[in-house]
């Protein structure tokens, strides 16, 4: 069965500090995968896509990685602030599926002042 | 541009009443999908179009729910009869294609309270 996990599934930092949010899969076999960015209210907004044959992907002070062997994505976020609280998170593609993404259940990020 | 739109925002409706919810994709997307995601649940989806066709319905929870898209564009969510565990907040997105390597859009979601 192909699933979808992130940990932790919340997290509480201070402002400045460098964190690591994670995202495991089942079946190597993914086509991509993506971070999404989900605030109180609103939409989904895409952060980074990775396709199969990427290792990673980078925007401003976001950093994605994709090791399929490990079955493993992070997303790093650098220098964390206030405006990044808000729930990450990861969906996977896997070929044949139809489209069709499978979800993690986030992880709740508060970025501290 | 503009990005992706739903409406109503918010709706609260009676057990057993019937319900539309509607998306405008971003112009010039060609895929259309639809989720749901329930209170501590994860997203699920429900459907896509690719055009006005759909070719994967699997999702959709039960007989009561339908979906249709218009000149490949406007799409309609209706949930038929609805119970209280539809509550949920409706997602929709779209994208430039449906070969699943493009980004999914997202619009504000619609929440719904069926009391």
């Amino acid at each position: 069965k192909q699933e979808v996990t992130q940990i932790p599934a919340a997290l509480s930092v201070p402002e400045g500090e460098n964190l690591v949010l994670n995202c495991s899969f089942t079946d190597s076999a993914i086509y991509n995968l993506q971070w999404f960015r989900q605030d109180p209210g609103k939409g989904l907004t895409s952060l980074l896509l990775i396709q199969s044959s990427q290792r990673e992907q980078t925007s401003g002070r976001l950093n994605a990685s994709l090791d399929k062997s490990s079955g493993r994505s992070t997303l790093y976020i650098a220098a964390s602030q206030p405006g990044d609280s808000a729930t990450y998170l990861c969906a996977a593609l896997w070929a044949g599926n139809n489209r069709k993404l499978i979800w993690g259940l986030g992880t709740s990020l508060a970025v501290n002042p | 541009g503009a990005g992706v739109s739903q409406s109503p925002s918010n709706k609260v409706t009676e057990k057993g009443k019937d319900v539309e919810l509607r998306c405008d994709p971003i112009s010039g997307h060609t895929a259309l999908y639809w989720y749901r995601q329930s209170l501590g649940q994860g997203l699920e989806f429900l459907i896509y179009f690719q055009g006005n066709s759909a070719p994967d319905k699997s999702g959709l929870p039960s007989d009561r729910f339908s979906a249709e898209r218009t000149g490949g564009s406007v799409s309609t969510l209706t949930i038929q009869r609805t119970q209280q565990e539809d509550s949920a907040v409706y997602l929709c997105a779209s994208s430039r294609t449906s070969g699943g390597a493009d980004t999914q859009y997202f619009g504000p979601g619609t929440r719904l309270t069926v009391l």
